[in-house]
């Protein structure tokens, strides 16, 4: 089975500050992640997906099968980053697996003036 | 204005009572999905449909039930077989591209209360 974990439910940081937040996974099969986001009263997001390789509002995230993690990184954290993030991995059954997201806990992250 | 509507925003149920929330979407997107949000639980699946007049189960669908008459709708009713109700309910909706590339387009979301 499928699984994703976000070990921290809160995390802190101070503007300008690197900031990272875990994400690891279980999945025997090839995975497919992303990074959704939701800001205060605003809808769920996506932010950033694993395979466009992408950076989005200077968040990256790289895939490490090794370690089975896809941790979110930005290097100088802004206020307006505070919001909720979920890591969230598509799986795959036979083509048919478009959007059946397994998704973590969440993180609250808050970045401090 | 395109997009997920998700009705009512709030509601309250007795217990023994069926609801059903709304969703509708104008996005032309083949594939709708429901998710169940709890905290400290994340997002779980409970229903989707990838084609109109066919949905699957998902992962916690027990209590639940859809119906997907309509490309742009797709209700879910909670019944008095869930067992623990009371839950913020998403509506989601994607357009079925290819595996990893797809994006989920949420609702602002159904708090559902049973007193």
């Amino acid at each position: 089975a499928q699984r994703v974990t976000q070990p921290e439910k809160l995390l802190s940081v101070f503007k300008g500050a690197p900031v990272e937040l875990k994400c690891n996974y279980s999945y025997s099969g090839s995975p497919e992640l992303f990074w959704y986001v939701q800001y205060s009263r605003q809808r769920l997001q996506l932010l950033l997906r694993h395979i466009s390789r992408e950076s989005i509002k200077g968040f990256t995230a790289d895939l490490n099968k090794g370690e089975t993690s896809f941790h979110l990184k930005k290097p100088f954290a802004q206020e307006e980053d505070s919001a909720m993030y979920y890591c969230a991995l598509e799986r795959n059954a036979g083509g048919t697996s478009y959007g059946k997201l397994t998704f973590g806990q969440g993180t609250i992250l808050t970045v401090h003036p | 204005d395109g997009g997920i509507t998700q009705s009512p925003k709030y509601l309250f149920r007795k217990e023994g009572q069926n609801v059903t929330l709304s969703c509708e979407q104008n996005l032309n997107h083949d594939a709708m999905y429901w998710y169940r949000q709890d905290p400290g639980q994340g997002l779980r699946l409970i229903y989707y449909s990838q084609i109109v007049n066919d949905f699957q189960k998902g992962d916690i669908a027990e209590g639940y039930s859809v119906s997907r008459e309509k490309k742009e709708s797709f209700p879910l009713t909670v019944t008095s077989a869930q067992k623990n109700p009371t839950a913020f309910y998403l509506c989601a909706s994607t357009v079925t591209r290819g595996r990893g590339t797809g994006e989920l387009f949420f609702g602002e979301g159904s708090r559902l209360t049973v007193l």
